[in-house]
């Protein structure tokens, strides 16, 4: 059972493009919805998250777009960077059950 | 300091021995946790252990097990190695429903 759903798998952007990685949950009871990045070789670490009281949260170029009705959320990154190239996971917990489920991952590449 | 330490970073053993893999904390997380993460990239949870709560993911062999002598330590051992348990694990800790640190990763490869 795959509770949480990323799309694309894989996605090559220009450099100064717009990045878009989109996650869609089935568990209402997610109450935190964190961003991932992962450079080969390294642990998962947080990029940025958000909570359902919001529908958007901003930090420099990466911005979360949440939308709690359609149980879905998204990653935007905007002017893509060659550094930026990574493996993104998007994730899901709640209070009840505490352990992060995460989506399989979208491998960026950011041509320069 | 590594928030989140475990070693080895690279283990290369043969098929039928027995390894572990260890995991320690200093962030005073009250939960800890096994990944292991495939080719493919792909995260699964294999245990999570929370104030003496071990959960365990049903698909996971018992050959596996984890072992926490205290709250900031979360060993994995693995009894009778598979080639299918090459992968790279991953040890992580939080609270609850917020952020999880990730160790550096083992790189386990069965031969």
């Amino acid at each position: 059972q795959q509770q949480v759903k990323q799309s694309p798998q894989s996605l090559i952007v220009q450099k100064g493009g717009i990045s878009i990685i989109n996650c869609a949950y089935e568990n209402t009871a997610f109450d935190y919805f964190p961003w991932y990045q992962q450079f080969p070789g390294k642990g998962p670490a947080l990029l940025i998250a958000i909570r359902p009281d919001v529908s958007e949260k901003k930090e420099g170029r990466f911005t979360i777009s949440f939308n709690k009705s359609a149980k879905q959320f998204s990653l935007h990154i905007m002017d893509s960077q060659p550094g930026d190239s990574a493996t993104y996971f998007c994730a899901a917990s709640s209070r009840g059950s505490y352990i992060p489920t995460f989506g399989r991952g979208t491998s960026l590449i950011v041509h320069p | 300091d590594t928030a989140v330490s475990q070693t080895p970073k690279y283990l290369v053993t043969q098929m039928g021995n027995d390894k572990s893999i260890k995991c320690e904390q200093n962030l005073g997380h009250d939960t800890m946790y096994w990944y292991k993460q495939d080719s493919k990239k792909f995260l699964k949870i294999m245990f999570s252990y929370n104030n003496k709560e071990l959960i365990i993911n049903e698909t996971v062999p018992n050959r596996f097990s984890p072992k926490s002598p205290d709250k900031a330590h979360l060993n994995l051992h693995i009894n009778s190695l598979e080639l299918g348990d090459s992968a790279v694990y991953f040890c992580a800790s939080s609270e609850m429903s917020t952020e999880a640190f990730f160790g550096q990763g083992t790189r386990l490869t069965v031969v």
